[in-house]
């Protein structure tokens, strides 16, 4: 079945440490994008990429980092420096946004203890 | 700075009803617009799209309107179900990125 994998669904951190979330998609989509959701919050833009090696930032990019080495694969780093990381995070990817829509995945919950 | 405003507070309707959802925007000119459902827990899934040259889409029970002289998309579900009763976001297109209403629950009691 053609879809988009994040990996871990769950995902406990402690102050100080950063933690990488994996997305993987066997749509042949050459876009991907992350986004956070926060409780009442709508999705917030973190970082998106168009095309392999190539990605930009978005609205909430600080405190975060990607790399788009393969084109089925883009993981999200989040750093210590993100000041408030506890939150739903959800990977998505599409063909060009204007002819179609974003496929998501089933989201990882990251928990700052 | 743009805006998305969806109705934060639950929409509770009868079964059988239609479900009206609001999606208003402002300092935007989106060139589309599209609609999604949240479980909780779960990603968002795409329901529909609607350009800005077009005033309506309709797709089995569900019916998306988009007036950009006003700033709104109307969201409706006919014949509403219990099973219907989830998150709906709308979510407005530029270029190459999406940006998202907070989004409204909708709740179908039976």
């Amino acid at each position: 079945d053609g879809g988009i994998t994040q990996s871990p669904k769950y995902l406990f951190r402690k102050e100080g440490q950063n933690v990488t979330l994996s997305c993987e998609q066997n749509l042949n989509h050459d876009a991907m994008y992350w986004y956070r959701q926060d409780p009442g919050q709508g999705l917030r833009l973190i970082y998106y990429s168009q095309i392999v090696n190539d990605f930009q930032k978005g609205d909430i990019a600080e405190g975060y980092s990607v790399s788009r080495e393969k084109k089925e694969s883009f993981p999200l780093t989040v750093t210590s420096a993100q000041k408030n990381p506890t939150a739903f995070y959800l990977c998505a990817s599409s063909i060009p946004l204007a002819a179609g829509e974003l496929f998501f995945g089933e989201g990882s919950r990251l928990t700052v203890l | 700075s743009q805006k998305i405003e969806q109705n934060s507070e639950a929409l509770n309707i009868q079964e059988g009803k239609t479900a009206t959802l609001t999606c208003n925007y402002t300092n935007y000119s989106p060139a589309y617009l599209q609609w999604y459902r949240q479980d909780p827990g779960r990603g968002p899934v795409f329901l529909l799209l609607i350009r800005e040259n077009e005033k309506e889409k309709r797709k089995e029970r569900l019916k998306v309107t988009f007036d950009t002289t006003l700033k709104q998309s109307l969201f409706h579900i006919t014949a509403s179900q219990p099973a219907d009763s989830a998150t709906y976001l709308c979510a407005l297109g530029g270029y190459s990125t999406l940006t998202f209403g907070k989004g409204t629950m909708l709740l179908v009691s039976p």
